[in-house]
């Protein structure tokens, strides 16, 4: 199965920062790579899909990126309401996969 | 509107087994996969595999081929998740998903405990 490595694995910013989480890979996904937020206690709500499409309704300050093995999502100015724990996940393989999560909290 | 509402919480005893219900509505069941994911207590999301509602043929994850069993009831646009001979480490909230993941269910919290 492909293995997705998320990091960092918590990551504490402030109100405004520009935050980047990054997630890679074992192999060659092709770009089949989706991005999920979960807040706690909901299930989780799809972001981007296949790597830099913006999901309808998802405020335009997340964003996507990457190719090959390397991935990112960037919110470009942070909000407290982004408080979260974000997932990268693969389609590539007949075996999806998630990374472990980024939590995200506020500094 | 498309939803996905899942049965109610859980609770059994080791060697249990049980069934988990995912309702679609608002679309054509079988013109997308169902997925299935899980999350133990403070944990991250695992996926345990998929099944094609056209077909009724389930994929599984490798740690979920052995008493896990994915099943379909189309003409009442259900998916099931079975899990026999429960174990304490199937303590989880277990997540259907609309293949595509726009879509998720609500979760179900299931506890195995003696």
């Amino acid at each position: 199965d492909i293995q997705m490595t998320q990091s960092p694995p918590v990551l504490s910013a402030s109100v405004g920062d520009r935050v980047t989480l990054s997630c890679k890979a074992s192999q060659n996904i092709n770009k089949n790579l989706d991005w999920y937020q979960q807040k706690h206690g909901e299930a989780p709500k799809l972001l981007i899909y296949y790597t830099n499409n913006l999901q309808t309704g998802i405020p335009s300050r997340f964003s996507g990126s990457g190719s090959g093995t390397d991935y990112t999502l960037t919110i470009s100015s942070l909000q407290p309401e982004d408080v979260a724990t974000y997932y990268c996940y693969q389609y590539n393989s007949e075996m999806y996969t998630f990374g472990a999560g980024t939590k995200l909290e506020l500094k | 509107q498309i939803q996905l509402v899942q049965s109610g919480p859980e609770l059994k005893k080791p060697g249990e087994s049980l069934k988990i219900s995912c309702k679609a509505s608002g679309y054509t069941f079988t013109d997308y996969a169902m997925q299935w994911v899980k999350q133990a207590p403070g944990k991250g999301l695992q996926y345990m595999g998929w099944i094609n509602t056209q077909t009724g043929k389930p994929t599984y994850a490798d740690d979920f081929k052995e008493r896990f069993v994915f099943s379909l009831e189309t003409s009442a646009s259900t998916a099931y998740l079975q899990i026999n001979n429960l174990k304490n480490e199937d303590t989880a909230t277990y997540f259907c998903a609309r293949k595509g993941g726009s879509y998720w269910g609500q979760g179900v919290m299931v506890t195995v405990s003696s």
